[in-house]
């Protein structure tokens, strides 16, 4: 079974804190995404990253960074923090593909999310 | 732009009972791929099925079940004999069918919250 685990199940920060979170696959996946889930609001897309090393924008990726130094580890940074930042933040796991009708591929596996309170 | 619209906010019903959940999505793609997710209490989405726009057959798992309507650009979600666990917050979603080896994201609709009562 794939795994994804984030590092923190709650968070809470101070605004201007220098906020990490870290996400963790165990499948050998290309592709990571970080996304935010808000009441109301769905869930949208801040950055994703087809490997190592790469960063692509999503739909939301003011206030926020990445990182990628290994395959298995996408971390999001809040450089500083703020109120409008409280959200649920979750990551998620792709193996890359290219089409077709490959049952493994192009399906994302998320973690169990990251509450992240900033105060 | 690619849309999902999940326009039931909150549905309940008694256990046993039947439920259907809508979905409607919006691409210019031609090949593109449709989703359900569940998300219980825990938080954690849990993937539940993975549609191909080339293959309309419709699914049945259990008592899960999936229309797909290219023609309405449906994918709506049946649940049979429902049951308490399966209260949760179920999200469509569809993302393109790539190659290439590029990498894009899920848009998702805002989540139908399913309440079923004993």
């Amino acid at each position: 079974d794939v795994k994804v685990t984030q590092s923190s199940r709650y968070l809470v920060k101070r605004t201007g804190e220098k906020v990490f979170l870290e996400c963790v696959q165990d499948m050998d996946h290309e592709n990571m995404f970080w996304y935010r889930q808000d009441p109301g609001l769905g869930l949208r897309l801040i950055y994703f990253s087809y490997d190592v090393k790469m960063k692509e924008k999503g739909d939301i990726p003011e206030g926020y960074s990445v990182s990628r130094e290994k395959k298995e580890r996408f971390s999001l940074i809040l450089e500083s923090a703020s109120t409008n930042q409280t959200s649920m933040y979750l990551c998620a796991s792709r193996l890359k593909g290219f089409g077709g009708t490959e049952l493994a591929k192009n399906i994302q596996y998320f973690g169990a999310g990251t509450r992240l309170s900033v105060l | 732009a690619q849309k999902v619209t999940q326009a039931q906010t909150e549905i309940s019903v008694v256990e046993k009972e039947d439920v259907t959940l809508d979905c409607v999505y919006e691409t210019r793609d031609t090949t593109y791929y449709l989703f359900w997710y569940k998300q219980p209490p825990s938080g954690e989405l849990v993937f539940l099925i993975r549609r191909n726009s080339f293959d309309e057959q419709n699914e049945i798992s259990g008592r899960y079940s999936w229309n797909f309507q290219k023609s309405t650009s449906s994918f709506n979600f049946t649940i049979t004999a429902s049951q308490v666990v399966d209260s949760a917050v179920y999200f469509c979603a569809l993302s393109e069918a790539y190659s290439g080896g590029g990498a894009d994201g899920l848009t998702f609709g805002k989540g139908t919250h399913l309440i079923i009562q004993p």
